[in-house]
């Protein structure tokens, strides 16, 4: 079946330090890719997506390129703020039984900025 | 702009008890699912729904039974609550076809003594 391979957390960082977080998946078919964070205390929230080979997709300084060659799609900022610790995962849009689709999820990466 | 909201937000429960979760969408979604998170294990779908009166099973299905009567909700049932099932609950809604994304409830935490 699909699956998502992400790092390892946490990650720690100096504010203003370059981030990637890595992401790779097993898919049949062309799946949609995306990037959710999970604030404490809070649900998932849509970061950024990409629906075909590519594509990059980006959204408060944080970018990911669907890269299907490599199956990956890797998600970076190039200068990290103490707001943005939190949880992200990874995720792409399965197709389950009778062609119904749901997301299939990492396990998701825990970053902490320190000031 | 309410989005998802999930209720009750907290919920203690012990062995062998049952309840409900509730989940209600204001978006006009078709699709709606139930997940639970566990620590290093991401969110692992139970059940979902894509239309009112429809109801399928996801990866995690065993103990919970769901409901979707009217459009809007998403019911998530225990029967008889088992410690494995102590977790965090999100519900989701989202449009149909493949490249929409999920919105998520906030979350209700659950623990089964």
């Amino acid at each position: 079946g699909d699956s998502v391979t992400q790092m390892e957390g946490p990650v720690t960082l100096s504010e203003e330090a370059f981030l990637t977080i890595n992401c790779t998946y097993t898919a049949t078919g062309y799946p949609s890719l995306f990037w959710y964070v999970q604030y404490p205390g809070e649900g998932l929230q849509l970061l950024l997506k990409a629906t075909k080979a590519d594509d990059k997709g980006s959204n408060k300084g944080f970018e990911a390129t669907y890269r299907k060659e490599t199956t990956s799609f890797h998600l970076e900022k190039g200068s990290v703020q103490v707001s943005d610790s939190a949880v992200y995962f990874c995720a792409l849009s399965s197709f389950m039984d009778m062609g119904r689709r749901a997301l299939t999820f990492g396990s998701g990466t825990r970053l902490q900025v320190q000031p | 702009n309410a989005g998802v909201t999930q209720t009750p937000k907290f919920r203690v429960l012990k062995t062998g008890q049952s309840m409900t979760l509730l989940c209600a969408q204001d978006m006009n979604h078709e699709y709606m699912y139930w997940y639970r998170q566990d620590p290093g294990m991401g969110l692992r779908l139970i059940h979902y729904s894509v239309g009112e009166g429809t109801t399928a099973k996801g990866e995690v299905p065993d103990g919970y039974n769901v409901s979707r009567l009217k459009k809007q909700n998403f019911l998530l049932g225990l029967e008889s609550a088992a410690p494995s099932q102590t977790s965090v609950y999100f519900c989701a809604s989202s449009l149909a076809g493949m490249r929409q994304p999920q919105h998520f409830g906030d979350g209700t935490r659950l623990s089964i003594l």
